[in-house]
């Protein structure tokens, strides 16, 4: 099974600052690769797929990048509704989830 | 857009099958580019992937190692929605589930759209 692991677990932020989370598989999956915003109480809602293309709707100061076993989710300016949990997936063999970056506010 | 809308009981005793349905809205469940996928999360284990059926000329399904000798996903087409049937339940399957769909064809892909949730306790 294909692990996923990321950094850092949760992490505090002031509105208008760039936050950068990490995701690293324990092989290589290509770009099988999707990121999640979860809030309290809610189902994930995809943001991004393919490691870098933008889910429809999804604010463009959300981007992805990576390739093989190295992914990164940033958000250019932190808004105050994205404060929540973000998840990354991979597709390349039976689904996986990694264990969740829990942005606060600072 | 599809829609997902989930329905089941909350608690299920030790033992048990825990079945939950998830109806469709906006799709088909015999789409032949989607697939119906189930999906769990808890404190101790995060985001599971449990397993998804399919339909591309005939049914397709596909299980979780973990969860493979217990879990059944079956479509009704009459009814347009999908479920789910865990036999044997434990404490451990504790968790709140989520349907889920993904347009990867035959291959996996990101879950477009989920459904909102259910919390399934398992105790006596």
């Amino acid at each position: 099974a294909i692990q996923l692991t990321q950094s850092p677990s949760s992490l505090s932020a002031s509105v208008g600052d760039r936050v950068t989370i990490t995701c690293r598989a324990s092989q290589g999956i290509n770009t099988d690769l999707a990121w999640y915003q979860q809030k309290s109480g809610k189902p994930p809602s995809l943001l991004i797929y393919d490691a870098s293309s933008l889910e429809s709707g999804v604010p463009s100061r959300f981007s992805g990048s990576g390739s093989g076993t190295d992914f990164t989710l940033t958000i250019s300016s932190l808004q105050p509704e994205d404060f929540a949990t973000y998840y990354c997936q991979q597709y390349n063999n039976y689904p996986s989830f990694g264990g969740g970056t829990k942005v606060e506010i600072k | 857009q599809v829609q997902l809308q989930q329905s089941g009981p909350g608690l299920v005793k030790p033992s048990q099958t825990l079945s939950l349905t998830c109806g469709i809205s906006g799709d088909s469940v015999s789409s032949d580019s989607a697939a119906w996928n189930w999906i769990r999360q808890s404190p101790s284990r995060g985001l599971e992937w449990l397993g998804r059926t399919y339909y591309r000329s005939k049914w397709y399904d596909e299980y979780a190692l973990s969860v493979r000798s217990r879990i059944t996903i079956n479509a009704d087409t009459s009814k347009n929605q999908f479920s789910l049937h865990l036999t044997s339940v434990t404490p451990e399957d504790t968790a709140v589930y989520f349907c889920a769909v993904d347009y990867g064809g035959f291959y996996y892909y990101a879950m477009y759209v989920w459904g909102q949730g259910t919390t399934v306790t398992v105790s006596s």
